[in-house]
């Protein structure tokens, strides 16, 4: 069973530019949430996709969007970058199982962006 | 909205010793989890153990357990037989249960293992 990859693992852009950020889930999980983890604090919740459609969304504005496929990979994008926006981006997968278990979410290694 | 509090930046622990991490946390969710997960500087963050709200038995994972008590808002993670691989920022993470897959993360613990 193939774990969450994410790619790039490390990319540097400037103030305004657009970037995107790849996700595959693993083997068997429909639903695919993003986390943005700036250095030295916990993750923030982006926003999470469950079979093709956006099903929650955390404080960020809309200029971070996202997508996901067939397949339950997904992109994140982000346009008119800003210097905040520089931090290290989560994906995680999942398949959720009701109340007889928590959705447990299995984690890629994280793309770093800086934004220069 | 929900809150968690690590009121620890930084916890060091000699080899073989017995640590604990503490996480508080605030909701008016009746039905959620609680996680402590692991990232050690590879950046992946691991499950180390999750709790139930409805379960009143206390979460074991090996040498990590933890202390449940929903009454105090309190989810603190013991680690017995500290091992060098331990070394690692440890957030506690809060999920309602209908959130689907949004977790809530503290600010994190830096906990180094010492030899």
């Amino acid at each position: 069973e193939t774990g969450v990859t994410q790619s790039p693992t490390h990319l540097i852009k400037t103030r305004g530019q657009q970037v995107t950020l790849r996700c595959s889930s693993q083997s068997g999980h429909n639903t695919v949430s993003w986390y943005q983890q700036a250095l030295g604090q916990g993750p923030q919740f982006i926003f999470q996709y469950y079979r093709e459609e956006e099903n929650g969304r955390g404080n960020f504005p809309p200029r971070f969007s996202g997508l996901q496929f067939p397949n339950y990979s997904s992109e994140l994008n982000v346009n008119a970058l800003e210097l905040d926006d520089s931090a290290l981006y989560l994906c995680a997968s999942s398949f959720p199982t009701g109340r007889s278990g928590a959705n447990v979410l299995t984690f890629g290694a994280g793309s770093r962006l800086t934004v220069l | 909205a929900q809150t968690v509090t690590q009121s620890q930046p930084e916890m060091s622990v000699q080899e073989a010793e017995t640590v604990t991490l503490s996480c508080t946390y605030d909701t008016s969710e009746n039905n959620y989890y609680l996680f402590w997960y692991k990232q050690p500087p590879s950046r992946q963050m691991i499950l180390v153990i999750r709790q139930e709200a409805y379960k009143q038995q206390n979460a074991t994972e090996n040498r990590f357990s933890v202390n449940f008590q929903k009454a105090a808002k309190s989810f603190s993670l013991k680690i017995s037989d500290s091992q060098l691989g331990d070394t690692a920022m440890y957030f506690c993470a809060f999920m309602v249960e209908t959130s689907g897959s949004r977790l809530t993360f503290g600010e994190g613990t830096q906990l180094t293992v010492n030899p």
